[in-house]
């Protein structure tokens, strides 16, 4: 089992449309959870942090984060053709800075 | 300076050569990384280092890779006799390094051709 679990999608959605992207993790001890974007070419941008349950906002983006069911999610409202990039999930434990990151999905927002 | 700075770019080498990659990371930031990306690719974790103590060197691929980090700041990575599967995308990121605050930023990356 991968540590960090992503859909590689491509996931398409519609101009304007919420998109969600999901990310499961193996290690229950994580404790700090991030969402980064890539857009080709280019090295990882970080556009959200969590560390505690429940949601963060941020403009049109809001993480969401369930450690019971070891579960993060990002939701990117209002999408413009501008969010089409790979998101990638990053998640470390408290006191182990490695940060692991998942394969990334590649989303794509439709005009 | 204002973000992780990394050089060079671009580097195409020879098989069998050894090349170097330098990573200064954003000022006060204790925490660095390095990572590789293949085309296409996620994150392969390669090293990490607190300090100039690396804690984390689980990721390097083989002995012929290696990095140092001196006064706390700027990191060296160091591949010898270069083979064509090293080509890739090297990565280096910075953070605190506080357990509060982990958030990691990423340089511009060194594209590495070996041919």
């Amino acid at each position: 089992q991968k540590e960090v679990e992503q859909n590689s999608g491509p996931l398409s959605v519609p101009e304007g449309a919420i998109a969600s992207l999901n990310c499961t993790y193996s290690d229950r001890v994580s404790q700090s959870f991030f969402w980064y974007r890539q857009y080709s070419g280019k090295s990882p941008e970080l556009i959200m942090s969590i560390y505690s349950n429940g949601d963060k906002e941020d403009g049109r983006f809001t993480a969401q984060l369930n450690k019971a069911s070891q579960y993060v999610s990002l939701l990117i409202r209002d999408s413009q053709p501008s969010d089409s990039a790979t998101y990638l999930c990053a998640v470390n434990r408290q006191g182990a800075q490695k940060l692991v990151f998942g394969q990334g999905t590649r989303l794509t927002i439709n005009p | 300076g204002a973000g992780v700075s990394q050089s060079p770019s671009n580097k195409v080498t020879e098989k069998g050569k050894d090349v170097e990659l330098r990573c200064d990371p954003i000022s006060g930031h204790t925490a660095l990384y390095w990572y590789r990306q293949s085309l296409g690719q996620g994150l392969e974790f390669l090293i990490y280092f607190q300090g100039n103590s690396a804690p984390d060197k689980s990721g390097l691929p083989s002995d012929r890779f290696s990095a140092e980090r001196t006064g706390g700041s700027v990191s060296t990575l160091t591949i010898q006799r270069t083979q064509q599967e090293d080509s890739a995308v090297y990565l280096c990121a910075s953070s605190l390094g506080t357990t509060v605050n982990t958030e990691a930023f990423f340089g511009q990356g060194t594209r590495l051709t070996v041919v």
